[in-house]
């Protein structure tokens, strides 16, 4: 079992749909963190938590540290949000990743 | 600001060629740097960390090594490359501490042939 879940692993919406990305974790981490990843391969930090919510335009990220659990919410998708998003956990100064979830987002 | 750049963005090279990959970082001291490799279908995986000049901890025996001659510069170097080194590299640089943003560059898609 890998210390970093996501689920789900691949998600296909309609364009203006709310979507949730969800995290679970079994290690301790002193903060979480949100990646996007775009099909060119290229990493962007959306996000680092360590405790109740964040937002950033359409996007936010909340976490529940004693249940090991974050989210990150989409609202009214656009095909543009279609990417890899990435949960890392951070510890002991480094990242533990999650495998990604595939967001494809159609017109 | 803090920038950082890794090159080169694409690589094919034979088997058994060597390899290395630099990533630097500028706007920022003592970063601590990672190398990671994404396989094909599968997370990333932390090969390298420095938090220093001349140290490198090693996460995964492989033959791939790491350098880091100078405060923000980091290169990944292999002597003899196998079929199984084909992947996305990522540079990234943090602060180091527990709550430290990560910046991550563009990375290297290689092809070993």
């Amino acid at each position: 079992k890998n210390e970093v879940e996501q689920s789900p692993q691949n998600l296909t919406a309609q364009e203006g749909e709310f979507i949730t990305i969800n995290c679970s974790y079994s290690v301790g981490i002193s903060a979480l963190h949100w990646l996007q990843q775009h099909p060119g391969g290229g990493i962007v930090s959306l996000f680092m938590l360590s405790s109740g919510k964040k937002k950033h335009g359409r996007l936010i990220a909340t976490i529940n540290i004693q249940e090991k659990h974050s989210s990150l919410h989409i609202t009214a998708s656009h095909p543009r949000d279609s990417a890899v998003y990435i949960c890392a956990g951070g510890s002991q100064g480094n990242l533990i990743f999650g495998k990604g979830t595939k967001l494809s987002v159609k017109p | 600001s803090q920038t950082i750049h890794q090159w080169p963005a694409t690589l094919v090279q034979p088997v058994g060629s060597p390899l290395s990959l630099e990533c630097t970082v500028e706007g920022t001291s003592n970063p601590n740097l990672y190398w990671y490799r994404q396989a094909a279908g599968r997370g990333l995986q932390l090969l390298f960390y420095s938090v220093g000049i001349g140290q490198i901890s090693s996460e995964v025996p492989q033959n791939l090594s790491a350098s880091r001659p100078q405060d923000r510069q980091f290169i990944l170097s292999s002597k003899k490359l196998l079929l199984s080194d084909s992947g996305f590299y990522l540079c990234a640089w943090s602060a180091g501490t527990a709550v430290s943003g990560y910046t991550f560059g563009s990375g290297t898609r290689l092809t070993v042939v």
